[in-house]
């Protein structure tokens, strides 16, 4: 069964730093992996997608890697500011055609 | 812009009513998911999709029925509110999955619903 879990589970940082999410899965065997943000009671956005066959995706200040053999994902935000703060889940996507998601990262940017 | 739309915000529901959420998407996706989430235990899947009239169970699917009439419409029923269905529900679609191509999912804003 796919387990995934995310490092740290908490994270304060100050503004400008660049800080790196961990992600990690058990089972290799993923056909993509995504990087959701989450406000406090609001849905998910979608924020990047990698395929099983790519190493890595970037959107801005965003930059998502993947390690399928090692069962690793990292999300690199660069110069960090307070309108990050957010928790991020990760997510992985099969062949059974649901998302397994991680249990999230609570970011706080301080200004 | 691509949309998944959740009709309600917040509710507030009598144990034992009859509880409707409805979900629309505009973008033609084939696959849509009803999840929960709920703090400790993070996103839990209830039900799934992946065409007009046909339904999956999820990983929590007790207490839940669905409905998917029309490809853009998914609705999550709760046959009879119970105050351990009290959560954040996320309903989300994504393109079935094809050779070569697989799509991420787009999630909406979330419903917020309390059963007392």
């Amino acid at each position: 069964k796919q387990e995934v879990t995310q490092i740290p589970a908490a994270l304060s940082v100050p503004e400008g730093e660049n800080l790196v999410l961990n992600c990690s899965f058990t089972d290799s065997a993923i056909y993509n992996l995504q990087w959701f943000r989450q406000d406090p009671g609001k849905g998910l956005t979608s924020l990047l997608l990698i395929q099983s066959s790519q190493r890595e995706q970037t959107s801005g200040r965003l930059n998502a890697s993947l390690d399928k053999s090692s069962g690793r994902s990292t999300l690199y935000i660069a110069a960090s500011q307070p309108g990050d703060s957010a928790t991020y889940l990760c997510a992985v996507g099969g062949a059974t055609n649901k998302l397994i998601f991680g249990t999230g990262t609570l970011l706080a940017v301080q200004p | 812009d691509v949309k998944v739309t959740q009709s309600s915000r917040y509710l507030v529901k009598r144990t034992g009513e009859k509880v409707f959420l409805e979900c629309v998407q505009d973008m033609d996706h084939e696959n849509m998911f009803w999840y929960r989430q709920d703090p400790g235990l993070g996103l839990r899947l209830i039900y799934f999709s992946y065409d007009v009239k046909m339904k999956e169970k999820g990983d929590i699917p007790e207490g839940y029925s669905v409905s998917r009439e029309k490809k853009e419409r998914f609705s999550l029923i709760l046959e009879s509110a119970s105050t351990n269905q009290t959560s954040m529900y996320l309903c989300a679609s994504r393109h079935h999955v094809r050779r070569g191509a697989n799509y991420g999912y787009t999630f909406g804003s979330g419903t917020r619903l309390t059963v007392v």
